[in-house]
């Protein structure tokens, strides 16, 4: 079945650097990728997603990247600000009937003021 | 519109009780995911249900089952409570069943089992 992993594990940056997250797969027949954020004590929000017949998608100071070929995607996020602090989870699906979500382990992301 | 409810929010059990976990899901969506969440292994997929129909199932033992009803609200019931049952319960809604429609969370019922 499907396996993502996820790197880094945690990530630390100072207010207004970037931050990239990157998620492999294993599936190549995947193609969903969503990202979400999860604050503490709250369930995971939906920030971007992007399928694959899309190389990028961009939403403001957040991007998504994917390289079917490699079987890597990547959430970047620009000018971060101490509100951006939270667990990151990526995900992949290969969208068939009765196929579902296969989650990254998470990262935790600290932007130090 | 409003977001994907769920009920209660924490609840706190013994070992070998039973418990039931409700879920509303966004109006007009029609599927209803559930998913377990721990420190250790992360988040893990318990079932899927579209139409009142489980369509789809994690690798997790029979002492998980779910339902859904027709105005799509769903349950999820444990039975026979163990220690390791201790996690964060998300469910999730869709419009539609599969794997490529976005998922939107609800806040998750924190289980804690003693």
């Amino acid at each position: 079945g499907e396996n993502v992993e996820q790197h880094p594990s945690t990530l630390s940056v100072q207010e207004g650097d970037s931050a990239v997250i990157k998620c492999t797969y294993s599936d190549s027949a995947s193609n969903y990728f969503p990202w979400y954020k999860q604050e503490l004590g709250k369930g995971p929000q939906l920030i971007i997603d992007i399928r694959s017949n899309v190389g990028e998608k961009k939403d403001q100071r957040i991007a998504v990247t994917l390289n079917k070929t490699a079987k890597h995607f990547s959430l970047h996020i620009t000018e971060t600000q101490p509100e951006d602090s939270a667990v990151y989870f990526c995900a992949a699906s290969k969208g068939n009937y009765g196929q579902n979500f296969v989650f990254g382990p998470g990262t935790r992301l600290s932007v130090l003021p | 519109k409003a977001g994907v409810t769920q009920t209660p929010r924490y609840l706190i059990k013994t070992r070998g009780q039973q418990v039931t976990l409700s879920c509303s899901p966004i109006s007009g969506h029609r599927s209803v995911s559930w998913y377990q969440q721990t420190p250790g292994q992360g988040l893990q997929f318990l079932f899927e249900y579209f139409s009142e129909t489980q369509r789809n199932k994690g690798n997790f033992p029979g002492r998980f089952s779910g339902r859904q009803f027709s105005n799509s609200r769903s349950e999820m019931n444990v039975s026979t409570l163990e220690l390791g049952d201790s996690a964060l319960y998300l469910c999730a809604s869709s419009l539609e069943a599969g794997g490529t429609d976005t998922q939107y969370f609800g806040p998750g019922t924190r289980l804690t089992v003693l």
